[in-house]
């Protein structure tokens, strides 16, 4: 069975602070990682991986793979208020002729204070 | 451009009953899928459909029933609501055609049901 496995699944720091969320997955015929983020409503778009050892970054957000470790960080500097969400990790498996089915994993709750 | 809408936004049933959750999208993706989110469990896909007609079960597909009699509408069913059933519902959407990202998903805002 596929899985994805995300730590700490809460956390809570100060602005100002830097945060390391983890992901790591065992899946099968693995093609791409997502992350989201999810504030009060729907998951938004972060980023998608596909390439080991190639950062992303958006603004403070970065992330990574590491397809020998089969895991991805995601890490944000320099934490802010509005940072404040679920961060979702999902996986993008082929099963047969399925695509774009993608396997989440159960999230981590960021809180950051002012 | 509404992008992916969900009808209704919040419900309360009881035991038994039934009700159709309604998503639609206008962003022209062949894929749709209905998922249900529980406080620390992440989202889990119920149904997904990759083409108008087409349907397939998810990880938690018993007590709910889809059809996607169009490209644009992905209907979730639930014939007698159960307790158990009480969560958010988001409906995704993605690409789905050559050369486009099939596997970035877009959510609707979602559907809060508690069942009574």
């Amino acid at each position: 069975e596929d899985k994805v496995v995300q730590s700490p699944l809460s956390l809570v720091v100060h602005e100002g602070d830097t945060v390391t969320l983890n992901c790591s997955y065992e899946v099968t015929n693995f093609r791409s990682l997502l992350w989201y983020k999810q504030e009060k409503k729907a998951p938004t778009f972060l980023f998608m991986l596909t390439s080991s050892g190639i950062e992303k970054k958006s603004g403070r957000l970065s992330s990574i793979l590491d397809k020998k470790e089969l895991s991805s960080i995601l890490n944000i500097t320099a934490t802010q208020t509005g940072d404040s969400a679920i961060y979702l990790c999902a996986v993008d498996s082929i099963r047969g002729s399925t695509l774009g089915r993608l396997y989440f994993g159960r999230g981590t709750q960021l809180t950051v204070w002012p | 451009n509404a992008g992916v809408t969900q009808t209704p936004k919040f419900r309360v049933l009881k035991t038994g009953q039934s009700m159709t959750l309604l998503c639609a999208q206008d962003m022209n993706h062949e894929y749709m899928y209905w998922y249900r989110q529980d406080p620390g469990m992440g989202l889990r896909l119920i149904h997904y459909s990759v083409g108008e007609g087409t349907t397939a079960k998810g990880e938690v597909p018993d007590g709910y029933n889809v059809s996607r009699l169009k490209k644009q509408n992905f209907l979730l069913g639930l014939e007698s609501a159960a307790p158990s059933q009480t969560s958010v519902y988001f409906c995704a959407t993605s690409g789905g055609a050559p050369f486009v990202r099939y596997n970035e998903q877009f959510f609707g805002p979602g559907t809060r049901l508690t069942v009574l």
